[in-house]
């Protein structure tokens, strides 16, 4: 089946400052999308994304699916968005069930 | 609709003892998934259902699990003769099926076997 892997795998911010997470994928898809689950465990949408480039304040994304993979730029952190940041794939076979991958675990420091 | 609600948020059960987890969807979201997250890892694949019917089940759901869709509105997840590996976090999400296939997800339901 299809390989999701993030990068880094951990990272720890001092508040302010800037960062790209990377979304690597194994095969074709027809869907993107960036998660961030916090603390109780809900994955929050951030972007749907199978291609281009979204910006939603000060987040944005960029999917070059030509050549498998996604960037999640995150701008002037804030301790709120400490917790795990996942990428999820799709693809039109088996009803576009979602591939995850392990997620990159952020800590922002105030 | 305010969204994927789940229920129980939280269950803890002894060993052995059966469990059933409640979804309701999204209204008018003819796709309905069921994953399971384990601490430290992403969420993996469970089960899918197309409005009523269950498409595709991956080789996890071993055969103490079933899932339904009746009527193809709210799921069901059961667990039967639960073990101690089977704590974690149980999420559902549905999508359109139509148009869209992004998938919003609910609070998940967290199991502890004791």
């Amino acid at each position: 089946g299809i390989q999701v892997e993030q990068s880094p795998p951990d990272l720890i911010l001092q508040e302010g400052a800037n960062s790209t997470l990377r979304c690597n994928f194994s095969d074709s898809v027809n869907n993107l999308q960036w998660f961030h689950q916090n603390p109780w465990g809900q994955l929050i949408n951030l972007f749907y994304i199978p291609s281009g480039t979204k910006q939603n304040g000060r987040l944005s994304a960029t999917t070059v699916a030509t050549e498998r993979y996604s960037l999640l730029y995150i701008s002037s952190s804030q301790t709120t968005d400490s917790g795990v940041y996942f990428c999820a794939v799709a693809r039109n076979t088996g009803g576009f069930k979602t591939i995850f991958g392990a997620g990159t675990r952020l800590f922002v420091k105030a | 609709d305010t969204g994927v609600s789940q229920n129980p948020r939280h269950k803890i059960t002894k060993r052995g003892q059966n469990v059933t987890f409640r979804c309701d969807p999204i209204s008018e979201h003819n796709r309905l998934y069921w994953y399971r997250q384990t601490l430290g890892q992403g969420p993996e694949f469970l089960t899918y259902f197309q409005n009523e019917a269950q498409l595709e089940k991956s080789r996890l759901l071993s055969d103490r699990f079933s899932a339904e869709r009746p009527k193809g509105s709210f799921s069901t997840l059961e667990i039967q003769r639960t073990e101690q590996g089977d704590s974690a976090m149980y999420l559902c999400a549905s999508s359109p099926g139509q148009g869209s296939t992004e998938a919003f997800f609910g609070q998940g339901t967290r199991l502890t076997v004791v």
